[in-house]
């Protein structure tokens, strides 16, 4: 299975400033996905991250909101711009491992951010 | 739009006992059904996928079914230990490789 590292793993964020997560797999991996999830709550998909192109966002997320790179096939990030309180959250990247549909999720471990 | 549901969102069983958490989606032209479990401050583990085409899928004391007919996936942990205590969460897959979570059933199995 993938191994995926994120960075950082927690931090706390000043009301007003941006913070780029960084993720990164073991492997090359086709499907690169960016999830939050709020405190006491499940995950929501934030955005397909794509190799080459822009992401492709989830109904409520937006670019300049959530910025995201894919320079290459092992390497995501995701910016949140502009924290607000309500951007406390965790957020996580996964791939998908395979080819086709319907492969096996994989998760990094998240990045814990509190704004202050 | 596809909505996944866990209940109950919380189980408390004493050590040995048998778990049985449930899922119910709402979109029956779902691409697998996956479970994972997430530990407190850590990230989620795959423990079971199964495909739109399987009936179920086991892993040691795992067993996880699927019926798309009826919108409804079980995960059953035999002989429960104090180490699954955890949040379990299921997950629809769709076109794209996207995932739709439920809430979670947060499980203490108590020594």
């Amino acid at each position: 299975s993938a191994v995926i590292s994120q960075k950082p793993s927690r931090d706390i964020c000043q009301r007003g400033t941006s913070l780029t997560i960084q993720c990164q797999v073991d492997s090359q991996v086709t499907m690169m996905f960016w999830y939050r999830q709020q405190p006491g709550q499940s995950l929501t998909l934030i955005a397909t991250a794509n190799q080459g192109s822009e992401a492709t966002y989830e109904s409520g997320f937006v670019i300049d909101k959530f910025p995201i790179s894919r320079p290459n096939l092992t390497f995501s990030t995701l910016t949140v711009s502009n924290m607000s309180p309500e951007d406390s959250s965790i957020y996580l990247c996964s791939v998908e491992e395979g080819l086709g549909p319907g492969n096996t999720i994989y998760f990094g471990e998240g990045s814990w951010l509190t704004v202050v | 739009k596809q909505e996944v549901t866990q209940i109950p969102a919380a189980l408390s069983v004493p050590e040995g006992e048998n778990l049985v958490l449930n899922c119910s989606f709402t979109d029956s032209a779902i691409y697998n059904l996956q479970w994972f479990r997430q530990d407190p401050g850590k990230g989620l583990t795959s423990l079971l996928l199964i495909q739109s085409s399987q009936r179920e899928q086991t892993s040691g004391r795992l067993n996880a079914s699927l019926d798309k007919s009826s919108g409804r996936s079980t995960l059953y942990i035999a002989a429960s230990q104090p180490g699954d205590s955890a949040t379990y969460l299921c997950a629809g897959g769709a076109a794209g490789n996207k995932l739709t979570f439920g809430g979670g059933t947060r499980v203490l199995v108590k020594p």
